[in-house]
């Protein structure tokens, strides 16, 4: 077990720019989730996969964000057209069934 | 809809001070209930955690109890050290597979 990983641990982009993370689950988990969190805040639910299938996107996830878990293992998230209040953690979880969520240490996007 | 209200921080004690930090939440259902830790430069890790009322959850000397009849799950430790320094928060998971997290209380214990 090598944990949840997400890469890059940081991101400095400009406005409008196209960003990608990438989420690496603990191998045989079958959930991933994406939550994003901000200063002073818990994290907020994203989206959600129970293998290669999306199963829920949050109203947060506005039309410029997109996920997707090719063959049911790592996961990325894509910004584009990234905007200032897109700045935040960005962190993954991962668990087999019902039990509790495993999270990365997160991805922190800074949008200039 | 589920919501998840936690003592505001931050909380500052002294090494072997008595630690409380209150949560209650609203939920449809039967919520499990989490307390998860963050510290410093890391990932967020599952402290404990209860499914069913009047359970007690505990690790690392943390307690918490989930307490239906006042919707709460209150975190408590008898004497905190300088490593529980950290941020805490409070989450819950109803009928579904989402966890409701709370705003996070940031506990800093002095020697």
């Amino acid at each position: 077990d090598t944990g949840v990983s997400q890469n890059p641990r940081h991101k400095i982009t400009k406005r409008g720019q196209n960003v990608t993370f990438r989420c690496d689950p603990i191998s045989e988990h079958n959930r991933l989730y994406w939550y994003r969190q901000t200063l002073g805040q818990g994290p907020e639910f994203l989206t959600y996969f129970q293998n290669e299938a999306q199963l829920e996107k949050s109203r947060l996830l506005s039309d410029r964000f997109s996920a997707e878990r090719p063959k049911g293992s790592f996961s990325t998230l894509e910004i584009q057209r990234t905007e200032q209040g897109d700045s935040a953690m960005y962190l993954c979880a991962s668990s087999p069934d019902n039990s509790p969520l495993h999270f990365g240490n997160g991805t922190r996007l800074t949008v200039t | 809809g589920n919501s998840v209200t936690q003592m505001e921080g931050p909380v500052t004690l002294s090494e072997e001070a008595f630690l409380t930090i209150n949560c209650t939440y609203t939920a449809t259902g039967y919520p499990s209930l989490f307390w998860y830790v963050q510290y410093p430069g890391e990932g967020l890790q599952l402290l404990l955690k209860a499914t069913k009322a009047d359970d007690k959850g505990s690790n690392k000397g943390f307690e918490a109890t989930y307490r239906k009849e006042t919707t709460s799950f209150h975190l408590e430790k008898g004497s905190v050290q300088v490593s529980d320094s950290a941020v805490y928060f409070c989450a819950l998971r109803s009928n579904d597979y989402k966890l409701s997290f709370g705003a996070g209380t940031t506990v800093t214990v002095r020697a």
